[in-house]
């Protein structure tokens, strides 16, 4: 059974810094990974998808890296900004019709002024 | 606008009250899924559907009966609610080999 761990949990740090959130599931056997994006009582915004061809992608200040043999993707952000503040959630799937997502448990991200 | 929304947004009801939650994509996805997003915020499946399919049944009580009258609608219903049932449910879509999206989540409290 596929299990998702995120690391930290918890991330406190002044605007403008350049941060690492990290991912790791434990079947390499994946087809891709998706980091969504959770505010306070809202849904769930998909920041990065990486097919299972791909090992990494980009969007804006965001690159997020697939390595599927150690088992691990990491989600960069550059020169955070307080509007950055969310639950980052790393996402997990196997693909084919049985697909469905196994999520971690989150990184809360505060980016304070 | 392309998305995935459902209905209602909100939903306070008392335990033993049976209520539905509705779910509609307009993506062209063949995949719809139920999450649900317990309180301490871990997201799980409940079901996914694909072309009004049934395919994933995880180990949910059967008080909770997924219904799909279309590949675009895929609908919840709950008998009996109980207060554990209180969560946020999040409809989700996909193509194969393709991302995920997710509805705006429906917060069901029972009191």
């Amino acid at each position: 059974k596929q299990e998702v761990t995120q690391i930290p949990a918890a991330l406190s740090v002044p605007e403008g810094e350049n941060l690492v959130l990290n991912c790791s599931f434990t079947d390499s056997a994946i087809y891709n990974l998706q980091w969504f994006r959770q505010d306070p009582g809202k849904g769930l915004t998909s920041l990065l998808l990486i097919q299972s061809s791909q090992r990494e992608q980009t969007s804006g200040r965001l690159n997020a890296s697939l390595d599927k043999s150690s088992g691990r993707s990491t989600l960069y952000i550059a020169a955070s900004q307080p509007g950055d503040s969310a639950t980052y959630l790393c996402a997990a799937d196997r693909g084919s019709t049985l697909g469905r997502l196994y999520f971690g448990r989150g990184t809360q991200l505060t980016v304070w002024p | 606008d392309t998305a995935v929304s459902q209905t209602p947004k909100y939903l306070v009801t008392q335990m033993g009250n049976d209520k539905s939650i509705k779910c509609e994509q307009n993506l062209g996805h063949d995949t719809m899924y139920w999450y649900k997003q317990d309180s301490k915020k871990f997201l799980k499946i409940m079901f996914s559907y694909n072309n009004k399919e049934l395919i994933i049944n995880e180990t949910v009580p059967n008080r909770f009966s997924p219904k799909s009258p279309d590949k675009a609608h895929l609908n919840l219903h709950i008998n009996s609610l109980e207060l554990g049932d209180s969560a946020v449910y999040f409809c989700a879509s996909s193509r194969q080999g393709g991302g995920y999206t997710f509805g705006s989540g429906t917060r069901l409290t029972v009191v």
